[in-house]
C-alpha cells in the first residue's frame, strides 16, 4: 500500500538534546512538507521540498533543519535552539510543488521536558 | 485577523442532523482543500476545489470564489463523523508556492447517537 509513514508515533526528549522525526513517503511524490500543530492553533509550515536535494523555508522554520537526500525521505530534526519544541508534527507530501491535494502521515507527538 | 477563518468553532449534532462548516479566507488563492482529522491526530484530505461544488458521499463541498468563501456539508450525521474539520488554502503566488497550505484552525464536531 502507498501511503506516508512517520516514526515514531511519541517522542520524548529532554530539553537541549537534538531529535530527529522520520518521515517516509512510497508514492513517487516530489513535494514533501513538515508541519507543525499546537493545541488551539491551525497547523504551521516548517520546511517544505519541492525536489530532491532542495529545500525552503516555512513560516516557523527557526530552530528546525531538514535534509531531502531521497526522494522518498524527508527528515525532520529539532534543534536545542527550538524555544517550544513540544508538540505534533505532521509531514505531507504532493505529487508536485503546486496546487495539488496534500497526503499527511499519521504525526509524531513530541515532548521536551 | 487570520488569513482563513472557520466557524462554528465547536459543533454538537444529533446523529441525522445535516450539518455546515463555513470557512472565508482573505488572501488570493489557487484552491481551497478541506480536511479531517481523526482523534488519533492523523489527516485525510477531503475535498480540493477552486470553483464550484464538489460531493463525495454524505459530504459536499461548494466555494464561492467571488465572496471567498466555502462551506462543508455533511448531509445524515453519523457518530463516525465526528473529528475535527479544516479548511486549508493554497496560495496565490507562483510555482512551487503553490503548494504551501495556509491553514484555519479547524471546527471540531461531535455527533451524539
Amino acid at each position: 500500500d502507498g501511503g506516508i509513514t512517520q516514526s515514531p508515533k511519541y517522542l520524548f526528549r529532554k530539553e537541549g538534546q537534538n531529535v530527529t522525526l522520520s518521515c517516509e513517503q512510497n508514492l513517487n511524490h516530489d513535494a514533501m512538507y513538515w508541519y507543525r500543530q499546537d493545541p488551539g492553533q491551525g497547523l504551521r509550515l516548517i520546511y517544505y521540498s519541492q525536489i530532491v536535494n532542495d529545500f525552503q523555508k516555512g513560516d516557523i522554520a527557526e530552530g528546525y533543519s531538514v535534509s531531502r537526500e531521497k526522494k522518498e525521505s524527508f527528515p525532520l530534526t529539532v534543534t536545542s535552539a527550538q524555544k517550544n519544541p513540544t508538540a505534533f508534527y505532521l509531514c505531507a507530501s504532493s505529487i508536485g510543488g503546486g496546487p495539488y491535494e496534500q497526503y499527511f502521515g499519521p504525526g509524531t507527538r513530541l515532548t521536551v521536558t | 485577523k487570520n488569513e482563513v477563518e472557520q466557524s462554528p468553532q465547536n459543533l454538537t449534532a444529533q446523529e441525522g442532523e445535516f450539518i455546515t462548516i463555513n470557512c472565508s479566507y482573505s488572501v488570493g488563492i489557487s484552491a481551497l482543500h478541506w480536511l479531517q482529522q481523526h482523534p488519533g491526530g492523523g489527516i485525510v484530505s477531503l475535498f480540493m476545489l477552486s470553483s464550484g461544488k464538489k460531493k463525495h458521499g454524505r459530504l459536499i463541498a461548494t466555494i464561492n470564489i467571488q465572496e471567498k468563501h466555502s462551506s462543508l456539508h455533511i448531509t445524515a450525521s453519523h457518530p463516525r463523523d465526528s473529528a475535527v474539520y479544516i479548511c486549508a488554502v493554497s496560495g496565490g503566488g507562483y510555482g512551487g508556492s503553490q503548494g504551501n497550505l495556509i491553514f484555519g484552525k479547524g471546527t471540531k464536531l461531535s455527533v451524539k447517537p
